[in-house]
Formats: structure tokens, sequence, C-alpha cells
């Protein structure tokens, strides 16, 4: 079974409009950790935003917000006032165990694209 | 501060030969990682240094992948010899081993590697 999953292969969205990029996660272990990263063209993965298991907020960082459903296990990345630089292919991950060296399992991405 | 360097950007092989991929990670960070992402396929885990020393190599595909990471610095991923399925990009990602970080890969823009 998949860990993590990204279900909208694309998405488009108009510049200045909030955009929602979806991911669910599969695990059993109590103690885990959400990651969103951001790859423009030039290839870099840009971390974006993190959700430990065990937050009781939901993480914020920026325009960038995760809205994180435990009982559902889905971490939905939601993008504020979307720019034209947001453009790129996000990537959710995830974390399992307590250790803060895990190694992190990806969704296949969504490819986002912000038109004028 | 320097984020995690990557070289070279591109490499264009032939099979049967060898590749080598250098990373240097962020300065201070004791943890490094390298991903792996084949065409059309989720970025996947390889292994997993802290220090000089291999904490998990279990993604590591065959015994044609050697990792190195001499001194605890900077790590090479030697590819010997290269097979066609061996083409994708390689990620490399460094975390610190303690503070708020801990938790956070950094990534580098990748290799990419072309095996004809």
């Amino acid at each position: 079974a998949q860990k993590i999953t990204q279900t909208q292969p694309g998405m488009f969205v108009q510049e200045k409009e909030a955009v929602t990029l979806d991911c669910t996660y599969d695990t059993s272990d109590p103690s885990y950790g959400l990651f969103w990263y951001k790859q423009p063209s030039s290839g870099e993965m840009i971390f974006l935003i993190y959700q430990g298991s065990y937050d009781q907020q939901n993480a914020t960082e920026g325009r960038y917000s995760l809205n994180f459903q435990k009982a559902r296990k889905s971490a939905n990345l939601v993008i504020s006032a979307s720019q034209l630089g947001d453009s790129a292919m996000y990537f959710c991950a995830m974390r399992e165990g307590r250790g803060g060296y895990s190694t992190l399992t990806f969704g296949k991405g969504t490819m986002l694209l912000v038109s004028p | 501060e320097a984020g995690v360097t990557q070289f070279p950007s591109h490499s264009v092989i032939e099979k049967g030969q060898t590749v080598t991929l250098r990373c240097d990670p962020i300065s201070g960070h004791d943890n490094l990682y390298w991903y792996r992402r084949v065409m059309g396929k989720e970025i996947k885990f390889l292994l997993h240094f802290v220090k000089e020393s291999k904490q998990d190599e279990s993604g590591m595909p065959n015994n044609r992948f050697l990792a190195e990471r001499t001194g605890g610095t900077y790590s090479t991923l030697k590819v010997q010899p290269a097979e066609l399925e061996d083409s994708g990009v390689y990620f490399c990602a460094s975390s610190p081993r303690e503070g708020s970080a801990k938790n956070i890969q950094y990534f580098g823009a990748g290799t990419r590697l072309s095996v004809l």
C-alpha cells in the first residue's frame, strides 16, 4: 500500500487565489512527521513546511499552511494568494518514528501552474 | 550559509561506464541522505550516513552502487558499471543531529544521470 498519496497530478490556479494540494498518508506509527517540498524548474527541492504528529496546531509558514486532519490521515498544503513563482512540482513526504533522522517517504507529486 | 550542493548537475554516460556523484552537505550537518527519482516514479531513499558511518543502506538497489563519506564531510555515490535502469535524478539531503531543525532534511538540486 502506498504510504503517501497525492491524487492530483496537476493543478491550475489563477494568481492571487488560494489553492489546496491534497496529501493522504498511511502509517501505524504514532510518532511521525509530514513535510511539503517545492521543486521549481531549477530542480532544487525546497523545504516548505513541517507538521509533527503530536503538534496541536496546524503548521504555518508565511503563505503556506498545512491542514492537518489526523483522523482522516490527511495533510493538505494550502497556499494563499498564489504567485507566478509558485508554479512548481510539490511533494508531500512522511517521516515515521521518533528519530529526527528517519528517512522520508515521498508521494508522486503535484504539478501546480499559476496563471496571470 | 551555503545549501546542499551536488556535482555534476547532469551526467550522460554509456552503459557499462562508471559515474561518481558528489554531495556537499550543509556545514555542520551530521546526517546525509541519498535519494533517487526514476522517471515516473516516487523519490526513493537509498542510504543514510551519520558522519562517516552508514546508518541505513537498505535502499541501495544492488552492489553496483557504492557510497562513501570519508571524514564525515562530503559524500560520493559511485555507480559501476552503470545500467540503463540507473537513469534518474539523484538527490542528496542533509540535516543536523540536534536543534529545532533536526527533523528537516534540506535537499540539493540533484544530479540528473542519463545512461545510454
